[in-house]
């Protein structure tokens, strides 16, 4: 079964140093979506992307975040000076049409901000 | 307000018993999905079973359905024949206006579900 790939797993980083969190999305989705969940709490929307563009942000994502997609498979999230209150499970998602079938996650990438 | 409502932060269910998992969501669209996801301690979100707002008949996958009453806006998740595996977090989450650009999903603050032999 296709499956989003997020790479690392876990990522431990300096407060204040950039880190760039790495995601490939199922081949023929069209929609890229990145999740965080702060531990023991509720998934919380970052921002959508959809033909080469941010279709939706939250208030989450300000200015020190921002998404890519370099090539035709990879899709990244950086975060351009870490905080403490950072530290999170971040989710890669995507999906073929936006709609509700074939909304997958990726198993996440734990950044722990030190 | 509340988009995603489950009032149960915990729940205890014995093996092979069913149990069903609350959800409410509160929404003005027509058209809107509902998804339910298990997140076991290992951290990663699996999808469990997805309902549209159009759809007619309940979803099924398996030994999960989804009790859809739109009336009542809510969308139970009923587990039958519960396993040990089955022992983990549940986050019901909802897409609002089905068919515009974005496809944000907004989240409840889950249940954790044990097991017990």
């Amino acid at each position: 079964e296709p499956e989003v790939t997020q790479t690392p797993s876990h990522q431990v980083t300096q407060m204040g140093q950039e880190v760039i969190l790495r995601c490939v999305p199922i081949s023929n989705h069209l929609y890229f979506y990145w999740y965080r969940q702060i531990l023991g709490q509720k998934v919380e929307f970052l921002v959508s992307f959809y033909n080469n563009e941010i279709s939706e942000k939250s208030e989450i994502f300000d200015d020190q975040f921002s998404v890519e997609r370099p090539d035709g498979s990879n899709f990244t999230l950086k975060i351009r000076s870490t905080k403490l209150e950072d530290s999170a499970m971040y989710f890669c998602a995507s999906s073929e049409t936006g709609r509700g079938d074939g909304y997958t996650f990726g198993s996440g990438t734990r950044l722990t901000v030190v | 307000a509340q988009k995603i409502t489950q009032t149960q932060p915990g729940m205890f269910v014995q093996e092979k018993e069913a149990v069903t998992l609350d959800c409410t969501y509160d929404t003005s669209d027509q058209s809107y999905g509902l998804f339910w996801y298990k997140q076991p301690s290992s951290g990663e979100m699996i999808f469990l079973i997805y309902q549209g707002s159009y759809d007619e008949q309940n979803a099924t996958e398996g030994r999960y359905s989804l009790n859809f009453q739109k009336a009542r806006k809510s969308a139970n998740l009923v587990i039958s024949a519960s396993q040990l595996g089955d022992s983990a977090m549940y986050f019901c989450a909802m897409r609002e206006a089905l068919y515009n650009q974005g496809g944000k999903l907004i989240f409840g603050q889950g249940t954790e579900l044990s097991v017990k032999p």
